[in-house]
């Protein structure tokens, strides 16, 4: 069954420094997301892509945050000047379509430590 | 805006019995699909069982069927038959129709972590 996969599956990076978190979605998918949720929280939306461009952002996506679709397969999210708040799991996702009966299919996620 | 209510921060059953996981949700959008998720201690969030706002039965899923009660806006989890590999967090979340208004992200509800007894 084909999933979304993503890596690393843990990164641990200094205050300030930049990261790129990694995701394979689902080949046939059209629609890519990127969750967080901090330790012991709930799942926060932070963006969608579809067609080469953002979709929709939360409030927490701001200019810190960057994805990017740079080949046929990859979808990224870089995170610049990590702060101690950016740790947390980073959940990518895809789905086929964007109507409300459409499911996600969830990566295994990135867990980001910032030191 | 939309909102998912779970008021059960955790609960525990014992192995075999059934359980009822509470979820309650608003929003303005006529349209709009209901989703549980299960996320076991490895992190990995699995999907479990979809409720369409338009559907009139409610859904299953193996040992899985949501109580759909679209006047209250609730859509509850039920899992019969507990087992011990059931004990995890569980995530209620809602999506709406795509569109300007409702965009096509989920709204996660808080989550309600699951213990299963032997």
């Amino acid at each position: 069954e084909p999933e979304v996969t993503q890596t690393p599956s843990h990164q641990v990076t200094q205050m300030g420094q930049e990261v790129i978190l990694r995701c394979v979605p689902i080949s046939n998918h059209l629609y890519f997301y990127w969750y967080r949720q901090i330790l012991g929280q709930k799942v926060e939306f932070l963006v969608s892509f579809y067609n080469n461009e953002i979709s929709e952002k939360s409030e927490i996506f701001d200019d810190q945050f960057s994805v990017e679709r740079p080949d046929g397969s990859n979808f990224t999210l870089k995170i610049r000047s990590t702060k101690l708040e950016d740790s947390a799991m980073y959940f990518c996702a895809s789905s086929v379509g964007s109507g409300s009966s459409y499911e996600q299919y969830f990566g295994p996620g990135t867990r980001l430590t910032v030191t | 805006a939309q909102k998912i209510t779970q008021t059960q921060p955790g609960m525990f059953v014992q192995e075999k019995e059934a359980v009822t996981l509470d979820c309650t949700y608003d929003t303005s959008d006529p349209s709009y699909g209901l989703f549980w998720y299960k996320q076991p201690s490895s992190g990995e969030m699995i999907f479990l069982i979809y409720q369409g706002s338009y559907d009139q039965q409610n859904a299953t899923e193996g040992r899985y069927s949501l109580n759909f009660q679209k006047a209250r806006k609730s859509a509850n989890l039920v899992i019969s038959a507990s087992q011990l590999g059931d004990s995890a967090m569980y995530f209620c979340a809602m999506r709406g129709s795509a569109g300007d208004n409702y965009g096509q992200n989920f709204v996660f509800g808080p989550g309600t972590r699951l213990s299963v007894l032997p």
